[in-house]
This record gives structure tokens, sequence and C-alpha cells, in this order.
């Protein structure tokens, strides 16, 4: 059974470029997490989503950042316009709604140059 | 002062020794309990998961959670070197299951 995935993941870009992210969560699950890693600040929620509506994006650091759901098998985290202080390493993970056991994703491993 | 505490180490232990790992967090409400491991390059994954107060063994691993401390602590007997890695804990309120408060992650180093 695959995993949570996500593309792509490894992401060079400059600064002021859109940067798209990816992920499809385990099949089952209608919880989706996106989550930001960096030495300083550790892992962050950034926003998620039950069902595919958007319940908290309250981690969002600024309007740059968006994240849709168009159905229970794609979400989108959009970065636009990039800037180098968003070069981290950015997880998806999901879980059922009968409990909080969430499952990562490899992550996407963002540098803006 | 973040609601979750958790010495980032590193903690370098020899194999064979048992490895204990804690978090301290100040937020009461807290009723969900996990450990997270993360190996170098790679996404968390889920160890152990707990709710409310009490232990809980699972082959090596042994969580524990004092809620009257806000205290919850991770054993690791019999210690590889493929246990080398970062050890997160985790934990959520009651009424928001879905929204999960991690700590910052200690460095475990296990060598031969």
């Amino acid at each position: 059974d695959a995993g949570v995935i996500q593309s792509p993941r490894h992401e060079v870009t400059e600064m002021g470029q859109e940067v798209t992210l990816r992920c499809k969560p385990i099949s089952g699950h209608n919880s989706l997490f996106w989550y930001r890693q960096t030495m300083m600040r550790g892992l962050e929620l950034l926003i998620y989503f039950n069902n595919n509506v958007p319940i908290d994006d309250s981690g969002m650091p600024e309007d740059r950042f968006s994240a849709k759901m168009p159905n229970a098998s794609f979400s989108t985290l959009k970065i636009q316009p990039s800037e180098p202080r968003d070069s981290a390493v950015y997880f998806c993970a999901s879980s059922p709604l009968s409990n909080n056991e969430q499952f990562f994703g490899p992550g996407t491993r963002l540098t803006v140059l | 002062q973040k609601e979750v505490e958790q010495d980032p180490g590193p903690l370098s232990v020899p194999e064979g020794a048992i490895v204990s790992l804690n978090c301290t967090y100040s937020n009461s409400a807290f009723q969900y309990f996990m450990w997270y491991r993360q190996y170098s390059r790679k996404g968390p994954e889920l160890l152990m998961y707990t709710y409310s107060s009490g232990n809980k063994e699972d082959g090596r691993f042994t969580a524990q959670v004092d809620k009257s401390s806000k205290y919850i602590s991770l054993f690791i007997r019999d210690s590889q070197p493929s246990d080398s890695a970062t050890y997160l804990c985790a934990m959520s309120l009651t009424d928001s299951w879905g929204k999960l408060q991690f700590g910052a992650g200690t460095q475990v180093v296990v060598t031969p």
C-alpha cells in the first residue's frame, strides 16, 4: 500500500518565482496536513484539511502561501512569489478522521536562491 | 515559552544501552501523546501513540505519560545503531485532535 506521495522531492528556484508542491494522501484518509521544517523553527503546521475543507490555516506565514485540496486524493501548496527565507523541507501528512495518527510523506526540499 | 519543550541533544549512547528521552509541556489540556522517529532526510514516522496517562510498551519501546507533572518519556531498550535518528514528541488537545504540537526533536546517536 503506497504511503503519502509528494512531488517534487527537490526544488531549486530563484527568488520571485512561483513554487507549487504536490501531495497525494493515503487512500481513505480524510485529513491532510502541510508542515514546514527548518533547523531554527522545527516542524511547523501550516494548514490542514478535513474532507477537503480547510480547517485551520493559522500557520500559513503570509499571503504568499496558499493551499488547495480539490479532491480527496490531491493537494497543492503554492508559494508566490518565493523568497530565500522560504527555503525549508515541506512535509505533507494524512490521517483518518477517526484518530490523529498522522503519516508523513518523504518531503520536498525547497531551496530559493 | 514554547508549549512543548524537548532537549535537542545530541544524545550519544553505546550500543545496547537504554535511551531515555523526554518532553515537558505547559498546556494541561493535552490528551493525546505521540513519539515520532525521523531518519536523516526522511519524513517523521509514528512510533508510539498514547491517550492520557500511563505506560505503553511495544517491543523495545516504552512510552510513559505523567499528566500531573506534564511530562512524557520514551525509553528504548537494547539500543541499536539503527535507532540513530531524531525523535520528536507530539501532542494534541481533545477537541482539536487533528492539530499536533511538536517538540523540537532530540537527536540520538547509538555508537557500535
